[in-house]
């Protein structure tokens, strides 16, 4: 399963943007990376995915290094309500969707 | 919008018993996708199934099986249940589509609780 890096924890102060890095290193070219978000006691929520170019939606942006080795989510203003693990997952062809252990965010009011 | 649907919410089994989860995808995806939630654990994939056909397989354990029916639905079966089984189960679908990437939704989860 391909595998990705994140670290453990991170803190942000309210309304400040927030930078999530993701290693994915053996990243192959068709792979996906998707990033989820998790509160306690709830199913992880789809935040955002993509391939090679920059994404942006309504919760966040994607920014994706030019050798794909590499991924950050951008929250632009964190929120209380952004507290949550985070998980960058990679979609391998078929149907595969391995989660590692994801960065815990808190965020500081 | 109709979401991934996952019953029953709360299960308690004693050990050695057996369980089983339901799970409704969200209508007209073809993909379904187990995982097993620990306490304080991360989300460790089970298995999947495309149109009716196991795809992938992960951390399952051979007390389990699982299968996908006519219409999308999903069951997990767990049999000699054990203290360890004892997790947040999330169903999970997606509608197959290679060249924009599968995005998986989550429904809310079953507790099973094993006493």
């Amino acid at each position: 399963d391909a595998k990705t890096t994140q670290p453990n924890s991170m803190e942000s102060n309210e309304e400040e943007p927030v930078h999530l890095p993701c290693n994915h290193s053996t990243i192959s070219g068709t792979d996906y990376i998707h990033w989820y978000r998790q509160l306690p006691s709830q199913g992880p929520e789809y935040v955002i995915h993509g391939l090679t170019s920059n994404v942006n939606n309504r919760m966040a942006s994607l920014a994706i290094a030019e050798d794909r080795k590499s991924s950050t989510l951008i929250l632009h203003r964190a929120t209380l309500r952004d507290a949550a693990v985070y998980y960058c997952t990679l979609s391998t062809t078929g149907n595969q969707f391995y989660f590692g252990t994801g960065t815990s965010l808190t965020v500081i009011p | 919008a109709a979401g991934v649907i996952q019953s029953p919410r709360h299960l308690i089994k004693e050990k050695r018993e057996t369980a089983t989860l339901k799970c409704y995808p969200i209508p007209r995806h073809d993909t379904v996708y187990w995982y097993q939630q620990g306490p304080g654990q991360d989300p460790q994939f089970l298995i999947s199934f495309y149109e009716k056909m196991q795809s992938d397989k992960g951390s399952i354990p051979d007390r389990f099986s699982a299968q996908q029916f006519s219409d999308y639905h999903s069951e997990l079966n767990m049999s000699s249940l054990e203290l360890g089984d004892s997790a947040l189960y999330f169903c999970a679908s997606s509608l197959m589509e290679k060249i924009s990437g599968n995005t998986i939704y989550f429904g809310e989860g079953s507790w099973l609780t094993v006493v």
